[in-house]
């Protein structure tokens, strides 16, 4: 258990519908980064927030948000979704500026697009 | 840019053989942190090792090792006897200058192992 927890595990929508992915990062960690693994694409960097504000971005699409709250749980929204969007989205957290770089992951979520 | 290569896509053995899953790397910067993960058909990412780019010393871990090569930009990992449970797929990665926060990792496209009885 990484101490990173994901909800939900599984997601079923439908093209052109919005949803959210929340994630708790580990007790203590500052950095929450969020990534998308398609079977096309593999595992690509989508955003990285530090303490609430956004540290880096990669390769996310304009139709994707991310924030980071207060607490630091973060949530990643999906909006006008297409078949394409359908993968594992994961998270992961790192305590932030002294780490030495591994990322601890959470479960996942995994969305299927209809 | 950076850059990760895993050029097997997939590898079978038998149990008990050992087995070397391939990494290699591309960056213009000095500083570097490597890393292996494992995705077990659960979904999970765990990670395994990680080693910077100032160390170049192998490493043994029970039945895992690592060998680092900054002259070849590699580094390759091995499974010695392995095993069923070993069936996963192995992610390479890396990330770039220690300094700040902005610590994302960059992957390979995984190498796939499978483990027969």
């Amino acid at each position: 258990d990484s101490g990173v927890t994901q909800t939900p595990k599984h997601l079923i929508t439908a093209t052109g519908q919005r949803v959210t992915l929340r994630c708790s990062p580990r007790s203590g960690d500052l950095s929450v980064y969020w990534y998308q693994q398609s079977l096309d694409q593999g595992l690509q960097f989508l955003i990285q927030y530090y303490n609430g504000e956004e540290r880096a971005k990669g390769n996310i699409l304009e139709r994707f948000s991310a924030q980071q709250f207060p607490d630091l749980h973060s949530e990643l929204n999906l909006s006008s979704l297409e078949l394409g969007d359908s993968a594992l989205y994961f998270c992961a957290s790192s305590p932030g500026d002294r780490n030495t770089g591994e990322l601890f992951f959470g479960e996942g979520s995994r969305l299927t697009v209809l | 840019a950076q850059k990760v290569t895993q050029a097997q896509t997939e590898i079978s053995v038998v149990e008990k053989e050992d087995v070397t899953l391939d990494c290699v790397y591309e960056t213009r910067d000095t500083t570097y942190y490597l890393f292996w993960y494992k995705q077990p058909p659960s979904g999970e990412l765990v990670f395994l090792i990680r080693r910077n780019s100032f160390d170049e010393q192998n490493e043994i871990s029970g039945r895992y090792s690592w060998n680092f090569q900054k002259s070849t930009s590699s580094f390759n990992f091995t499974i010695t006897a392995s095993q069923v449970v070993d069936s996963a797929v192995y992610f390479c990665a890396l990330s770039l200058s220690p300094s700040g926060s902005a610590r994302q990792l960059t992957f390979g496209s995984g190498t796939q192992l499978t483990v027969l009885p």
